[in-house]
């Protein structure tokens, strides 16, 4: 178990829906990170926040948002949901938002999203 | 330019015997981290192992050991008396220091057999 949580675990939806993806991170860890994973474009980092701030942004669509709330669970919301936006969707945390000694990602066990 | 190149879109290996993953990765920052996960059937992302590239060396964690060769830019992950249960995707990923966001390979399939 990595500590970091997310919720639900799968979700089915139509064309033109709007969900939300929740992530609770590791206790202690600031920063979050949202990435997509499908077959077709492997691991795309989406967006990532620190303390409630947002740090870096990838290829997030403007469809998608997220934030990250002051108890510093996160949530990534997802608007007119095309068929193409079935994926994995991952929540990652870490103690710091950049560095690389000791500033894992721990990973949730991810969402999947089904658009129908 | 591509950061992370996983050559090898898939691996077979017999139980019980040891297998390389290889990665090799492109930086001109002198501070950076590698990093292996493991994501099997159902999903997960699995942290496994981190090399830092002024560690001295060969970071290892149980049967999983990074051959790590910094002139050659390479990381490969070597898994020891391998199992059933380390059939799964492996990703390679690097983070420069500075830099946010790590950079993932496309990712590696094994297929421990019995």
């Amino acid at each position: 178990d990595s500590g970091v949580t997310q919720t639900p675990k799968h979700l089915i939806t139509a064309t033109g829906q709007r969900v939300t993806l929740r992530c609770s991170p590791r206790s202690g860890d600031l920063s979050v990170y949202w990435y997509q994973q499908s077959l077709d474009q492997g691991l795309q980092f989406l967006i990532q926040y620190y303390n409630g701030e947002e740090r870096a942004k990838g290829n997030i669509l403007e469809r998608f948002s997220a934030q990250q709330f002051p108890d510093l669970h996160s949530e990534l919301n997802l608007s007119s949901l095309e068929l193409g936006d079935s994926a994995l969707y991952f929540c990652a945390s870490s103690p710091r938002p950049q560095g690389t000694a000791k500033n894992i990602q721990y990973f949730g066990a991810g969402t999947r999203l089904s658009v129908l | 330019a591509q950061k992370i190149t996983q050559t090898q879109p898939g691996m077979f290996v017999q139980e019980k015997e040891a297998v390389t993953l290889d990665c090799t990765y492109d930086t001109s920052d002198p501070s950076y981290g590698l990093f292996w996960y493991k994501q099997p059937s159902s999903g997960e992302m699995i942290f496994l192992i981190y090399q830092g590239s002024y560690d001295q060396q060969n970071a290892t964690e149980g049967r999983y050991s990074l051959n790590f060769q910094k002139a050659r830019k390479s990381a490969n992950l070597v898994i020891s008396a391998s199992q059933l249960g380390d059939s799964a995707m492996y990703f390679c990923a690097m983070r420069e220091e500075g830099s946010y966001i790590p950079t993932f390979g496309r990712g590696t399939s094994l297929i421990v057999h019995p």
